[in-house]
């Protein structure tokens, strides 16, 4: 079964500063999709960031990017010039390759402050 | 038009009562998932539909837990009996069919129902 840790329960960042957000996971599969989700405190769960395990390139989204490091299975997140509004837990999620298998696998989320 | 609504947004049972939640999908959507987040934790998968047919119920924590789909669009999990280790928030997702390409099946998630166990 695959697994998804974040050793970092909580992270805090000034306004404007960059921050990056932890992720490794454990998997036999060979293909693969990784997510990086948002979860204010409303609670509805927002994608951030999706990385293909083929892919080589790191995934960008404006101020979102990853830096997947697939032999040391990492996938971390980093936000350049943090926002107000980027104050949120924030979860990572590994889904298989395989159709059918279509289940995300969470970790157990980060929370991020941004100190004003 | 509008995203993956849930209802009731909260539930209080008291042990030993059934409960009915709802989900929504967006519009088209042929999956449906259902998660269960503990306070503090990760969402965990419970079930998940492909139109009305549940294809993986690996799950579901017990047999007092059951989820139907059954004109593939509104879902409904029920919890039989409820326990206090059943207090969560319940959260419900739906996508597209994953195409060949692997595209098409972002996960969109609705704001849940936080269920408490008295």
């Amino acid at each position: 079964a695959q697994t998804v840790t974040q050793s970092q329960p909580e992270m805090s960042v000034q306004e404007a500063e960059t921050v990056t957000l932890s992720c490794t996971y454990d998997t036999s599969e060979s293909d693969y999709y990784l997510f990086w989700y948002k979860q204010p405190p409303s609670r509805q769960m927002i994608l951030v960031i999706r990385q293909e395990a083929y892919k080589q390139q790191n995934a960008t989204e404006n101020r979102f990017s990853v830096n997947f490091q697939k032999a040391a299975k990492s996938f971390s997140l980093k936000i350049s010039d943090s926002q107000l509004g980027d104050a949120a837990m924030y979860f990572c999620a590994y889904r298989s390759g395989n159709f059918g298998n279509e289940k995300l696998t969470f970790g157990t989320g980060t929370r991020l402050t941004i100190i004003p | 038009g509008a995203g993956v609504s849930q209802s009731p947004r909260y539930k209080v049972a008291k042990r030993g009562q059934d409960v009915a939640l709802r989900c929504d999908p967006i519009s088209g959507h042929v999956s449906l998932f259902w998660y269960q987040q503990a306070l503090g934790q990760g969402p965990e998968f419970l079930t998940y539909f492909q139109n009305e047919a549940q294809l993986d119920k690996s799950g579901l924590p017990s047999d007092r837990f059951f989820a139907e789909r059954p004109e593939g669009s509104v879902s409904t999990l029920k919890i039989q009996r409820t326990q206090q280790e059943d207090s969560a928030v319940y959260l419900c997702a739906s996508s597209l069919e994953r195409s060949l390409a692997g595209l098409g099946d972002t996960q969109y998630f609705g704001p849940g129902t936080r269920l408490t166990v008295l």
